[in-house]
């Protein structure tokens, strides 16, 4: 069974701050997904990223998948209130999907 | 809007209640899953349809009972719960459910169960 672990499980940080959140496998995955969920509601998804070593960027997020795509990260520039949920990443490697446990964020105002 | 409604948003039942949660896709996907999120726990797959055929049931109890009627609906039928049962349910969708590399979930709002 493929797993993904996530850190931190907490973050709790002034407006402004910049962040970096992680996702790791001992497994390779052929895409990966972030999503972001925020409370009484279903995840969202924020970006697919499929090669290995590819950046990509959605306004402040700058999302990297790690060269052998056993990981990736998740970079927020200057925090917002918004920013506020909890994100996960979920794997797929052709035969399963799977997600991780996520990190729940908090910006305070 | 994701695409995908989920019905109710919340729910109070007792042990001895049968209720159902419905979910609706209107995204054209094969692929429908029914997920478990408690608090403190990452998401737990319970169920996946794939054409309408259920291809996954990850060791879910009985007294939850998946119907896929079609490829747009998906259903989760309750019964005689436990209070640990209590949890945010989830219906996703996606395009196949292989888990290759365009597999991107599409989730509902979920429905809030507490079970008394």
């Amino acid at each position: 069974t493929q797993l993904l672990e996530q850190s931190p499980q907490f973050l709790s940080i002034q407006e402004g701050e910049n962040l970096t959140v992680y996702c790791n496998s001992s497994s390779v995955f052929s895409s990966l997904q972030w999503y972001r969920q925020e409370p009484g509601e279903g995840p969202v998804l924020l970006v697919t990223v499929v090669t290995g070593g590819e950046v990509k960027k959605l306004k402040r997020l700058t999302f990297q998948f790690g060269d052998a795509r056993k990981d990736s990260s998740l970079h927020i520039t200057a925090a917002q209130p918004g920013d506020t949920g909890l994100y996960l990443c979920a794997g797929a490697d052709g035969q399963n999907f799977v997600f991780g446990p996520g990190t729940r964020l908090s910006v305070l105002p | 809007e994701t695409g995908v409604t989920q019905t109710p948003r919340h729910l109070v039942m007792g042990m001895t209640n049968k209720k159902s949660l419905k979910c609706e896709q209107h995204l054209g996907h094969n692929a429908m899953y029914w997920y478990k999120q408690s608090a403190k726990k990452p998401l737990e797959l319970m169920f996946v349809y794939s054409l309408e055929e259920r291809v996954e049931n990850n060791s879910v109890p009985s007294r939850f009972s998946p119907e896929c009627p079609n490829s747009s609906h998906l259903f989760l039928h309750l019964h005689t719960l436990q209070p640990e049962d209590s949890a945010l349910y989830l219906c996703a969708s996606s395009q196949d459910w292989e888990g290759g590399i365009d597999t991107e979930a599409f989730f509902g709002q979920g429905t809030r169960l507490t079970v008394v």
